[in-house]
């Protein structure tokens, strides 16, 4: 089945510098790669998703990129506020009938003002 | 439009008890899943229904079962309680039927404790 590694665990950076949160998966059937931000107590939102006929996607400071070839997907913050510190999770499609997500262990972002 | 609602929020029992968490499905959405999220950690699948009965599944035993209704809405159970069954239980909604995988909608969670 498919498996998802999800880098960094942490990651801290100043307000206004860009953050980059990466993934892997294993399954080349999966088709679907949504990022979801998780604030405390809160349910997972999701923020930004790529679909595997498209290398990347782009939306306001928030961007994803696809490498299918390579299994590997990013999420890049660009201009840090803190309100964007929080934990962050990559997902992949199970490419099998089920369509269920596949969630990485997430990364949490810390934004310092 | 309303989101997906869930309840209750928290809740302990102890071992070997059997719990009943709920979930409202967003307005529109035919298709609930259901996910576990022990602490530090991703979600995981546990199941999903579309059209009142299971459409998948993830790796959990039997004694997780659900249930959806017809106005979509949907019930998790989990019998025999065990202190590993502690977590967070996500529901989630989706416009899609369950063969396509498409955005799903979260709520907020039903934080379960087992002691």
């Amino acid at each position: 089945g498919e498996n998802v590694e999800q880098h960094p665990s942490t990651l801290s950076v100043q307000e206004g510098d860009s953050a980059v949160i990466k993934c892997t998966y294993s399954d080349s059937a999966s088709n679907y790669f949504p990022w979801y931000k998780q604030e405390l107590g809160k349910g997972p939102q999701l923020i930004i998703d790529i679909r595997s006929n498209v290398g990347e996607k782009k939306d306001q400071r928030i961007a994803v990129t696809l490498n299918k070839t390579a299994k590997h997907f990013s999420l890049h913050i660009t201009e840090t506020q803190p309100e964007d510190s929080a934990v962050y999770f990559c997902a992949a499609s199970d490419g099998g009938s089920q369509g269920n997500l596949i969630f990485g262990k997430g990364t949490k972002l810390s934004v310092k003002p | 439009e309303t989101g997906v609602t869930q309840s209750p929020t928290h809740l302990i029992k102890t071992r070997g008890q059997q719990v009943t968490l709920r979930c409202s499905s967003q307005s529109g959405h035919n298709t609930v899943s259901w996910y576990q999220q022990a602490l530090g950690q991703g979600p995981q699948f546990i199941f999903q229904y579309y059209r009142e009965e299971e459409n998948g599944r993830g790796n959990f035993p039997p004694r997780f079962s659900g249930l959806q209704f017809p106005n979509y809405s949907s019930e998790l159970n989990v019998n025999a309680l065990e202190l590993d069954d502690s977590a967070l239980y996500l529901c989630a909604s989706s416009p899609n039927p369950g063969s396509r995988t498409g955005e799903l909608f979260f709520g907020e969670g039903s934080r379960l404790t087992v002691l």
